[in-house]
């Protein structure tokens, strides 16, 4: 089955700059790759996703990058905010197009924004 | 996105006794629906997959006499934890997806804290 590693686990940075979490996934059938964010005691929200077919993606402050040959994609966030702060979790998944595919998650990654 | 419902948001019970989870889809059908455990600071482990008029699909390790799964409609999964013990004390969360519309996206539930005594 899929296996996804994510990194780093904690990650702290000042408000205002970058911020960059990487995830490797390991079964190269995977063709989906979304990134949820998670605030405590909340669910999981959507925040990206990605194709395979594609190799970045960008929605305003956050974009998500697809390396298919080294299988790692990861999460870029600009001009970090104090809402940013949260738990957020990368995933990967084969989608055959029908409703029955699950994720497989990585361990998740807690990002600390500086004021 | 798709709506996914869920309750109770949380509930506190006495060792031994059973606890219902109710995941509904609220604006469309979902043949299949995810239940996921979270323990604190950890990622989001699959439990089970849930499936419409049929057996649900457990994960290895799982125990599925103690993890009660039942989809009787297209838009309800229940997870019920039997003879509840305070090492099922738990963060428990269903998802489900609308292909139709969101295509592969999964929207979750938004949980159920278990606190068992």
């Amino acid at each position: 089955g899929e296996n996804v590693e994510q990194h780093p686990s904690t990650l702290s940075v000042q408000e205002g700059d970058s911020a960059v979490i990487k995830c490797t996934y390991s079964d190269s059938a995977s063709n989906y790759f979304p990134w949820y964010k998670q605030e405590l005691g909340k669910r999981p929200q959507l925040i990206i996703d990605i194709r395979s077919n594609v190799g970045e993606k960008k929605d305003q402050r956050i974009a998500v990058t697809l390396n298919k040959t080294a299988k790692h994609f990861s999460l870029h966030i600009t001009e970090t905010q104090p809402e940013d702060s949260a738990v957020y979790f990368c995933a990967a998944m084969m989608y055959s197009g029908g409703g029955a595919d699950g994720l497989t998650f990585g361990k998740g990654t807690h990002l600390i924004i500086q004021p | 996105g798709a709506v996914v419902s869920q309750h109770p948001s949380w509930v506190i019970c006495k060792s031994g006794t059973s606890v219902k989870i109710e995941c509904r889809s609220l604006d469309f059908q979902a043949t299949t629906m995810f239940w996921y455990r979270q323990f604190p600071k950890q990622s989001l482990m699959l439990m089970a997959t849930s499936n419409e008029g049929s057996k649900a699909t457990y994960e290895q390790g799982v125990e599925k006499d103690k993890f009660l799964i039942n989809h009787a409609s297209l838009t309800l999964s229940t997870l019920t934890v039997t003879s509840a013990h305070p090492e099922d004390s738990s963060f428990y969360i269903c998802s489900a997806r609308d292909p139709g519309v969101h295509f592969e996206k999964l929207f979750f539930g938004s949980g159920t804290q278990l606190s068992v005594l």
